[in-house]
Formats: structure tokens, sequence, C-alpha cells
């Protein structure tokens, strides 16, 4: 199988822009996680979906947003952007919830200057 | 309230020397704990996890982890450290009934030849 794919790899913003993310997760999955990574605060979830609805959601402002398509692929956006989201964005899937064994995409490198 | 804790942020080891990276955890219930490693550049794996049976859990790469309950620790051991071993570790534990992970802080362990 295909593992848990994001596009893009690497992206660079300017403050008060937005940007979408896009992860594809292994096939059959229909649960999809998202985490920003930073170097002080470590692994911070953001919000799960699974079958189009969003079913947890971290402790994020509300320019924070993702959504879900039928085939589980699915997208973040953040809007206006600020420096201190520059990230590593993480995606990862998982049968049903996060409790299973959860696979990693590579993840989405966002510089914001 | 549930948390996880990695007491170290940093972890040297000589190659061939045994390694533990520690995981404590706070959870009401019974848990369901997990480490996963990220190399550089990548996203996480898992490597193994613990929900219920023997205390002794074996996962990839001759990684290993010991549950102990009366701890309520859940330290990641190998035998014998490989150089290609150096990657920062996570260790996890589920979130009561929300199917969601709570993240340690993770632990850089660097294997020296």
């Amino acid at each position: 199988k295909a593992g848990v794919t994001q596009t893009p790899r690497y992206l660079i913003k300017t403050r008060g822009q937005q940007v979408t993310l896009s992860c594809s997760p292994i096939s059959g999955h229909r649960s999809v996680s998202w985490y920003q990574q930073t170097p002080g605060q470590g692994l911070q979830f953001l919000f799960e979906y699974f079958s189009e609805t969003q079913r947890n959601k971290g402790n994020f402002p509300g320019r924070f947003s993702g959504r879900q398509f039928s085939n589980s692929r699915s997208e973040m956006n953040v809007s206006t952007l600020e420096l201190g989201d520059s990230a590593l964005y993480l995606c990862a899937s998982s049968p049903r919830n996060p409790a299973e064994t959860q696979y990693f995409g590579p993840g989405t490198r966002l510089l914001v200057l | 309230a549930q948390s996880v804790a990695q007491p170290e942020d940093q972890v040297n080891v000589a190659e061939g020397n045994p390694l533990t990276v520690k995981c404590t955890y706070s959870v009401s219930g019974n848990p369901y704990l997990f480490w996963y490693v990220q190399y550089p550049n990548r996203g996480l794996q898992f490597l193994l996890k613990y929900i219920t049976g023997d205390n002794l859990v074996k996962g990839s790469y001759g990684f290993e982890a010991e549950f102990n309950k009366s701890q309520t620790s859940f330290h990641l051991k190998k035998p014998s450290a490989l150089v290609s071993d150096s990657a920062l570790y996570f260790c996890a534990v589920r979130d009561g009934s929300n199917y969601q992970l709570i993240w340690g802080a993770g632990t850089k362990l660097i294997i020296k030849p």
C-alpha cells in the first residue's frame, strides 16, 4: 500500500497570507489527524477527522481549520499567517481512530516570513 | 488529567551498549501506550504499543518496552544500540475514551560510534 502523502513538502509564505496543506491517507484509512511540530512546543494535536466530520480538536485558534473529503483525503488551512505558525505540519492516518497505530506522512515544512 | 512525561531531553549511548529511553504516564483507567520514532526530516514511525497482556512488548528494529503499572512507566529499551538508532523518540498515551493521544516532548537519542 502507498503510504501517507502530504503536499507540498515545503512552503514559504509571508505574514497575513493563508495556506492550504493536503494529506492523502493510506487507502482504507478513515481517520486523519493533523499535528504541528515545533522545536519549542513539541508535537501539538490540531484536529482529527473521521468520515468527513471533525471528531476532535486541539487547542489552536480558529485560524486553523480543516476538512475531510469523501475519499478520506484531508486538507488543513491556516488563515492570516503569523511568524509563530512556522512549523512542520504532520498528517497521520489510521483505520478508525488515532489510538490504533498511526501512519505519518513526511510532513509539510511551512516557513512564515 | 492524562499526561505523559519524558524526563530526558537527550540520551547519549555508545554503539553496542544497551539503551533506555524513559517514559512515565498518568491516566485514569487502563493505559494504551505507544512509542514512535522520528528520523531527521521524516514523519513519525510506529515502534510498538501496549494495550493489554504481557508487560514486555516487542517492536520494530529490535526495540522493546516494559510496562510497569506500579511505577506508571513505559521505558523503551534495546540491548545493543546502533548508530542508525539515533533519532527523536516520542512516547504517547491514549486520552481515555477520547481516542486522541497525548504526546511526550520527545527524547533525542544519540548513539556514538
